[in-house]
C-alpha cells in the first residue's frame, strides 16, 4: 500500500534558525513527489516537484532534495511568514496523489 | 503558477438540503480536476477524479449518488453534495492539472462547509 510519512508532525523555529522536514513514502513507480504549503483556511499552494533521486530545487528560503525513499525540505534562516503547514504528496499513477499528514512550521520572531 | 478558483468559499446550510460547490481553472485548460476533502489536523482526502466530458471516477467509500461531480468543460467542474447531513461538514478543495501523469495539481483555495 502506497504510504506517505511526514515527520516531525509540528516545529517550532527561532526566526533565523535553520531546520528540515522530512518526508518518508513508500510507492510502487513514482510518478512525482509533490511539496506543497498550506496556510489556514487555504487551499495547498504548489512549491516543489520532483521526479528522480539526486533532484534538488530551490526557491527563496526552501530547498527540496529526493531520495529513493524520503525527501528532504530544507528551510534557511526562516522568517515568520514561512509559518506553514507544509505538505508532502506523491502520484502513484493516473495522477493521484496520496498526501502526507503535514508538518505544522511555526517561526517565532 | 496557474489559477484556480472555488464558489462559494463557505457555506452554511440546513441538514437535507443539497449544495454545490464550483471548481474553475482561470488561466489555462484543466483536462483533469480532483475533489478532496479534509478533516481539521487530517491531510487531504481524494474522493474523486473528474475527466472533461466523462463522468467521474470515485475513490472506494465515497458514495457517487451522494457526491454529484460534473466536468461540464475544460475550465469548470461542480460538486453536488446531495441531502447533505452533518457529517458532511467538511473543507472540500479541488485541484486541476493538464491532465498528464507527473503534471503539477494546481489547487482552490477551498470551500468551508457547515451542515445544520
Amino acid at each position: 500500500e502506497d504510504q506517505v510519512t511526514q515527520s516531525p508532525e509540528a516545529l517550532r523555529l527561532q526566526e533565523g534558525e535553520s531546520s528540515s522536514l522530512n518526508c518518508s513514502y513508500t510507492v510502487s513507480g513514482l510518478r512525482g513527489l509533490f511539496w506543497y504549503r498550506q496556510d489556514p483556511g487555504k487551499g495547498p499552494e504548489f512549491l516543489f516537484t520532483l521526479y528522480s533521486a539526486g533532484e534538488e530545487k530551490e526557491k527563496e528560503r526552501l530547498k527540496a532534495t529526493l531520495t529513493k525513499k524520503e525527501s528532504f525540505l530544507h528551510i534557511t534562516a526562516p522568517k515568520p511568514e514561512d509559518s506553514a503547514t507544509y505538505l508532502c504528496a506523491v502520484e502513484r499513477g493516473s495522477e493521484k496523489l496520496v498526501f502526507g499528514k503535514g508538518t505544522k512550521l511555526t517561526v517565532n520572531p | 503558477g496557474a489559477v484556480v478558483s472555488q464558489h462559494p468559499s463557505r457555506v452554511i446550510c440546513k441538514s437535507g438540503t443539497s449544495v454545490k460547490i464550483e471548481c474553475r481553472s482561470l488561466d489555462f485548460q484543466a483536462t483533469t480536476m480532483f475533489w478532496y476533502r479534509q478533516f481539521p489536523k487530517q491531510s487531504l482526502m481524494l474522493m474523486a477524479t473528474s475527466n472533461e466530458g466523462s463522468k467521474a471516477t470515485y475513490e472506494q467509500g465515497v458514495e457517487k449518488d451522494k457526491f454529484l461531480i460534473n466536468h461540464a468543460s475544460l475550465t469548470l467542474s461542480t460538486l453536488t453534495v446531495t441531502s447533505a447531513h452533518p457529517e458532511d461538514s467538511s473543507f472540500y478543495i479541488c485541484s486541476a492539472s493538464i491532465g498528464l501523469e507527473g503534471e503539477t495539481q494546481y489547487f482552490g483555495p477551498g470551500t468551508r462547509l457547515l451542515v445544520l
